[in-house]
Order: C-alpha cells, then sequence, then structure tokens
C-alpha cells in the first residue's frame, strides 16, 4: 500500500481566514514533504520533515506554518494568505532513510484564496 | 546543479501509437530517476523507477531505460490509449548536494481515439 490522504480536496478562504491542510500516511515512512504545484508547472518543493522534525524551509513565506504532529501526520497551517498562493498543494512521504528514496504523492487539496 | 530536461509537449496521439517522451539530465553522482504521471485534476502517481544505470523500470506498459552514457532516462509506450492522456513528469534525486527531488517541466499527452 502506497496511499498518502490528504484533507480537504478543495478549499476556498479569504485572505483573513485561517485554515489548515492535513496529510495522513500509514507506510512507516519517515520523512514527509509539502509541494506547491501552480498549474502547467511542476511541483514546489516547500517543507521537508525527517524523523518529526523539520529538515528543510525552502525560504517558504511564514503565513504557511507546518507542523507534524506524530510520523504519520502532516499538517499545513494557513493564515493570511493572498491570492497568488492560489494553488495545489500536494503532500508526499519517503521511506526517510535517504532523501534520494522514492517519494509517494497525495491527490492534493486544491487551494483557492480569494 | 542538477537539472531535467524534457522535451517540450504538448504531445497528441491516436489510440494505439507509440509513444516516446524525451528526457535528459544534468547531475552529480548517481542519481535515482522517475517518471512521475499527473492525470487530470489528480496528484502525482509514481510510474516508474530506475536507481542505477543501465536498469529499466516498467510499469503499466511503459518502459525506461537508465542510459548514463547518454544521461537520459526516455519514456516509451508500445500502443498508448486514451486513459493515458495526462501529464508526464520526468525527475531525478542525486546523492549529495541538496538530495530534493528535481523535475522536468512536464510533458501533456492526449490521445485520441
Amino acid at each position: 500500500d502506497t496511499e498518502v490522504t490528504q484533507t480537504p480536496k478543495h478549499l476556498v478562504m479569504g485572505m483573513t481566514n485561517k485554515k489548515s491542510l492535513k496529510c495522513e500516511q500509514h507506510m512507516g515512512h519517515r520523512a514527509m514533504y509539502w509541494y506547491k504545484q501552480k498549474a502547467k508547472k511542476p511541483p514546489e518543493l516547500m517543507f521537508v520533515y525527517s524523523y518529526e522534525k523539520l529538515s528543510i524551509n525552502e525560504s517558504v513565506p511564514s503565513r504557511f506554518s507546518p507542523e507534524c504532529p506524530n510520523s504519520s501526520l502532516l499538517n499545513l497551517h494557513l493564515h493570511a494568505l493572498q491570492p497568488e498562493d492560489s494553488a495545489l498543494y500536494l503532500c508526499a512521504s519517503s521511506r526517510g532513510d535517504r532523501l534520494t528514496d522514492t517519494q509517494y504523492f497525495g491527490p492534493g487539496t486544491r487551494l483557492t484564496v480569494l | 546543479g542538477n537539472s531535467v530536461t524534457q522535451m517540450e509537449g504538448p504531445v497528441t496521439l491516436s489510440e494505439e501509437a507509440f509513444l516516446t517522451i524525451n528526457c535528459t539530465y544534468t547531475a552529480t553522482g548517481y542519481p535515482s530517476l522517475f517518471w512521475y504521471v499527473q492525470y487530470p485534476g489528480e496528484g502525482l502517481q509514481l510510474l516508474l523507477k530506475a536507481t542505477k544505470a543501465d536498469d529499466k523500470g516498467s510499469n503499466k506498459g511503459f518502459e525506461a531505460t537508465y542510459r548514463k552514457e547518454t544521461t537520459s532516462f526516455h519514456l516509451e509506450k508500445g500502443s498508448v490509449q486514451v486513459s493515458d492522456s495526462a501529464v508526464y513528469f520526468c525527475a531525478l534525486v542525486a546523492q549529495g548536494g541538496s538530495e530534493k527531488l528535481v523535475f522536468g517541466k512536464g510533458t501533456k499527452l492526449t490521445v485520441n481515439p
């Protein structure tokens, strides 16, 4: 089983709202990732958690706040977003022994910021 | 730095045609190579992978061979179906350096009945 689940599937929020995206995997993977994907572009890495610790932050604005409560869960807290933050947000996980391990992606959350 | 170059799309084929999507890479060391597929409105799915030179990855009738001498990982399928219509991303992870997944720009494939 190589399933990564994400909720919600769609999210519409205003610029003053606070919302959270959720990602879950039960493959025993110890590395989890957040990516942002704009239309007709490849995914762009935002954050990497390795063994529940933030290991990579790709200079993402502070209005995006990741959290890894345990090895199976990854959240992305959103606050005071801008319309240009509208995108597909993808979560991924990998075994975690090395960053060169295969990454498995979830279906994504399509975010619209009004 | 590490990079992936894919053939520009879009690619439009008729059902049962032969598919090739070219992918070449630049990387330090010995990267692992991947093809991901993204169907309309969905996330990325791993299609196939290869982790060392001369390895052939295969899945669902798709194949790609890791060619170190030409730094290539071209995706092929002998007979495409309408259901193969999607965007295909070639990607690599290289040991050393940032070890991040590096994607090509993606190639959109449309298969007509």
